[in-house]
């Protein structure tokens, strides 16, 4: 929604640069890893994905690095372009003792032409 | 193509009314979520569902119901809305397996409750 992300921590980037954005989880026992991109007023869309037997996955324009052993999460986004302006959060699912998927309260970016 | 949609979009109601916002996913998905949206949190889990006729609570089920009659819809009622439940509410699918796939959100509900 409009009002998401008023008070989050907030990256600004330059066109064309690469961009960076972390996350610490929080579950030793998450297993699968998701980074989602919200734009205003719509709801959250898969970037990519990575599961915890691998420790980097590419995507188009995108990479995500898994670092279990201090639990830290990064998405790299090249050649960051204006569309790329959005809530990104990313979420750790673990399926150890019932379902359970937890959401990180996002990093605004903001692209400057 | 297969999509999630939510209605209403937007819902203003007042205190102590019963509200119901639908859910319809055309993935075919059996897994089928419900979350809110609040300031400085995460998306926090209301129910969930496995399949037909399944449904779990999450971490903040409390003033929430949800059915599950079929694969396609999971509607959400507040049987009494309190001003805390003022929110952005985001429905979301995913599938084959339980619980570790890629979930589908769809667009969301604001409601408000005065």
């Amino acid at each position: 929604g409009e009002n998401v992300g008023l008070h989050l921590p907030t990256l600004s980037v330059q066109e064309g640069d690469n961009s960076i954005i972390n996350c610490a989880y929080s579950n030793s026992a998450s297993d699968y890893f998701i980074w989602y991109k919200q734009e205003s007023g719509k709801g959250p869309q898969f970037i990519i994905d990575i599961r915890s037997n691998m420790d980097k996955r590419q995507g188009q324009r995108v990479t995500v690095l898994l670092n279990k052993t201090v639990k830290h999460l990064s998405l790299q986004i090249a050649a960051t372009q204006p569309g790329d302006s959005a809530v990104y959060f990313c979420a750790e699912s673990s399926n150890t003792g019932g379902f359970k998927t937890i959401f990180g309260a996002g990093t605004r970016l903001f692209v400057k032409a | 193509d297969a999509e999630i949609t939510q209605s209403p979009r937007h819902k203003i109601t007042e205190t102590g009314r019963q509200v119901t916002l639908a859910c319809h996913q055309t993935w075919n998905h059996n897994n089928m979520f419900w979350y809110r949206q609040d300031l400085g949190h995460g998306l926090r889990l209301i129910h969930y569902s496995y399949g037909v006729q399944d449904t779990n609570k999450g971490e903040v089920s409390d003033g929430y119901s949800v059915s599950r009659s079929n694969t396609e819809d999971l509607p959400l009622t507040l049987e009494s809305a309190a001003s805390s439940q003022t929110s952005v509410y985001f429905c979301a699918s995913s599938g084959p397996g339980q619980g570790i796939d890629t979930q589908y959100f769809g667009p969301g509900t604001r409601l408000t409750v005065l």
